[in-house]
């Protein structure tokens, strides 16, 4: 049974630029949580899913911005890079009451240059 | 808003030895989940323990139990007999009782970079 898998591992990018990153909840899972990670920081809730809906955000700006597709699987949209998005960008899944647990993907690297 | 505080940037312990991790938060609710997460360098959170602030009794899960003083909004973490495989980032992380049109979001905490030493 395979757990939260994220694509791609790592991404470098340039600022301006757009980018998006994937996530493949656990099976059985219908939400889907994305966090940034800056470095020695601990994770920051961005957005959570479910059914297809954006259910709550977290004091990010409009250019972060997702998707859950009607396989639960989510995306992360990021425009107009810059330099601080730099960071590890973790997808979590789990059932929306969150009760049973949170299982968290390996992450993207991203670094913006 | 909900704060969780890890004064502890770094610790160290030997191996088989005992350490144990701090966290304070502040929350005005009175229903609430705490977990103990794990980073190795592999980057993945790995669940540790949980607990429901409903719950009186202190989670245990093998080497891994938890101080859970709801009055001081204090929730440690106790490692017993420690393992080289203990050493990563731990982080304390607090989330509210799930409610119509709140999210289930982590809120987490600094994280304290664990040693073991032999």
């Amino acid at each position: 049974d395979a757990g939260v898998t994220q694509s791609p591992t790592h991404l470098i990018k340039t600022r301006g630029q757009q980018v998006t990153l994937r996530c493949s909840p656990k099976s059985g899972h219908d939400t889907v949580s994305w966090y940034q990670q800056a470095l020695g920081q601990g994770p920051q809730f961005i957005f959570q899913y479910y059914e297809e809906e954006e259910r709550q955000r977290g004091n990010f700006p409009d250019r972060f911005s997702g998707h859950q597709f009607p396989n639960y699987s989510s995306e992360l949209n990021v425009n107009a890079l810059l330099l601080g998005d730099s960071a590890l960008y973790l997808c979590a899944s789990s059932l929306l009451s969150g009760d049973y647990g949170y299982t968290f993907g390996s992450g993207t690297r991203l670094t913006v240059v | 808003a909900q704060t969780v505080t890890q004064s502890q940037p770094e610790m160290s312990v030997q191996e088989a030895e005992t350490v144990t991790l701090s966290c304070t938060y502040d929350t005005s609710e009175s229903d609430y989940y705490l977990f103990w997460y794990k980073q190795p360098p592999s980057r993945q959170m790995i669940l540790v323990i949980r607990q429901e602030a409903y719950k009186q009794q202190n989670a245990t899960e093998n080497r891994f139990s938890v101080n859970f003083q709801k009055a001081a909004k204090s929730f440690s973490l106790k490692i017993s007999d420690s393992q080289l495989g203990d050493a990563a980032m731990y982080f304390c992380a607090y989330r509210s009782p799930i409610n119509t049109g709140t999210a289930s979001k982590l809120t987490f905490g600094t994280g304290t970079r664990l040693q073991v030493t032999l």
